[in-house]
């Protein structure tokens, strides 16, 4: 079985410009969440996702946002990139609806911001 | 106050001792509490879940909750070369709203010496 596909895993992009980050979660898994993964604040969660809906969002602007697909892939897109938005962006995906707390983490998206 | 603390480390350990990893949490309502291991490079994997005050083992590993306290632990019993990663302390509000979002701690750095 497939597990939590991100893509792409490494991109470099200037201050100002935007970014596109997909994932395909594991087959039958309707729950997506993102995360952001930094050596200063750990790993933050960025938004949740599911059945197409967003469920739940953190403390981030609103730069950043997300979408999913009918199929559960999902997308996160950051606009008008700064210097801190430099990290490694996780996906997870769940089976469970809710609260198993069983999430499969996808090998993440590096972003580095110039 | 971080709403999840945990102590960065490095925490060193010998081959074959007993690890004993800490966790505080400040949101009371909290109601399910996850421990994942992330070796370097690569992404969290889940490894332990409580729900119940007290203990619950799996294999070498050990969770502690102590929900009056605010507290969860971890104990990693005949500690390997293997065992050697960072520890991610994770709580849910357990609630269906707050669907599968998890709060991480910041991790704490195990180093098993042979």
């Amino acid at each position: 079985k497939a597990g939590v596909t991100q893509t792409p895993r490494y991109l470099i992009k200037t201050r100002g410009q935007q970014v596109t980050l997909s994932c395909s979660p594991i087959s039958g898994h309707r729950s997506v969440s993102w995360y952001q993964q930094t050596p200063g604040q750990g790993l933050q969660f960025l938004f949740e996702y599911f059945s197409e809906t967003q469920r739940n969002k953190g403390n981030f602007p609103g730069r950043f946002s997300g979408r999913q697909f009918s199929n559960s892939r999902s997308e996160m897109n950051v606009s008008t990139l700064e210097l801190g938005d430099s990290a490694l962006y996780l996906c997870a995906s769940s089976l469970a609806e809710t609260n198993t707390g069983e999430l499969f983490f996808g090998e993440g998206s590096r972003l580095t911001v110039l | 106050q971080k709403e999840v603390e945990q102590n960065s480390g490095p925490l060193s350990v010998p081959e074959g001792a007993i690890a004993s990893l800490n966790c505080t949490y400040s949101d009371r309502v909290s109601q399910s509490f996850f421990w994942y291991r992330q070796y370097s490079g690569k992404s969290p994997e889940l490894i332990m879940s409580i729900y119940s005050n007290g203990d619950k083992e799996d294999g070498r590993f050990t969770a502690q909750l102590n929900k009056a306290s605010q507290y969860v632990s971890l104990l990693i019993r005949d500690s390997q070369p293997s065992d050697s990663a960072t520890y991610l302390c994770a709580v849910s509000r357990g609630i269906k709203a707050a669907g599968n979002k998890l709060t991480f701690g910041g991790g704490t750095r195990v180093l098993v010496k042979p």
